[in-house]
């Protein structure tokens, strides 16, 4: 079955630095997004990608994120001068039609920043 | 997206059927009733999805009662493995694009 990867699994980094989190959607789905889970907390809605621009975005998705898909295959979240409030498990996500209903989501990617 | 309340949290036996409701008292009538199943450590995972009545799979079973006002997942004879988190979303099919996650109920299944 296929898959929604997420790379790396763990990435730790000191606050101020940028990181950038990457997915392979699964490929033939049209629709990417991030979401975010701060330890503890309910998933949170980040941004939705489709057509090589985002389609939404939350009020948490300000200036110092910014989404990209590089080639056909990838999708990345770019999180610049992080702050330790940023330390979360980032899942990304990805469905092949526009009913919302059914995304699958990736392992997620476990961010520290210290 | 129709604001949902489910019990923040349930514990089982091995074995037994778990039922979990949902309130959406202001389902709209395009709205469509979704739940999902997040393991420790991992991101979401659809299970269901319905409109009215009875729908079943593989994993569990969607009730829905004519007003649609509420909903019940029914996960037949749990095991150790289905220890979750089990979300309730409505919202309308069709607008893709965000899924608005509440606290959904936390699941424990012990021996």
């Amino acid at each position: 079955e296929p898959e929604v990867t997420q790379t790396p699994s763990h990435q730790v980094t000191q606050m101020g630095q940028e990181v950038i989190l990457r997915c392979v959607p699964i490929s033939n789905h049209l629709y990417f997004y991030w979401y975010r889970q701060i330890l503890g907390q309910k998933v949170e809605f980040l941004v939705s990608f489709y057509n090589n621009e985002i389609s939404e975005k939350s009020e948490i998705f300000d200036d110092q994120f910014s989404v990209e898909r590089p080639d056909g295959s990838n999708f990345t979240l770019k999180i610049r001068s992080t702050k330790l409030e940023d330390s979360a498990m980032y899942f990304c996500a990805s469905s092949q039609r526009e009913e919302n209903y059914e995304q699958y989501f990736g392992p997620g990617t476990r961010l520290t920043v210290t | 997206l129709a604001k949902t309340t489910q019990p923040i949290s349930m514990d089982s036996y091995e074995g037994q059927e778990v039922n979990i409701t949902c309130s959406h008292n202001n389902i709209a009538t395009n709205d469509y009733i979704t739940w999902y199943q997040q393991f420790p450590s991992q991101g979401p995972r659809f299970i269901i999805q319905g409109y009215k009545t009875k729908v079943t799979n593989e994993v569990a079973s969607l009730f829905i009662p004519a007003d649609r006002k509420s909903s019940t997942l029914s996960l037949p004879r749990v095991s150790l493995s289905d220890t979750a988190v089990y979300y309730c979303l409505v919202g309308l099919i069709g607008s893709w694009g965000k899924l608005q996650f509440g606290a959904g109920t936390q699941v424990v299944v012990t021996p």
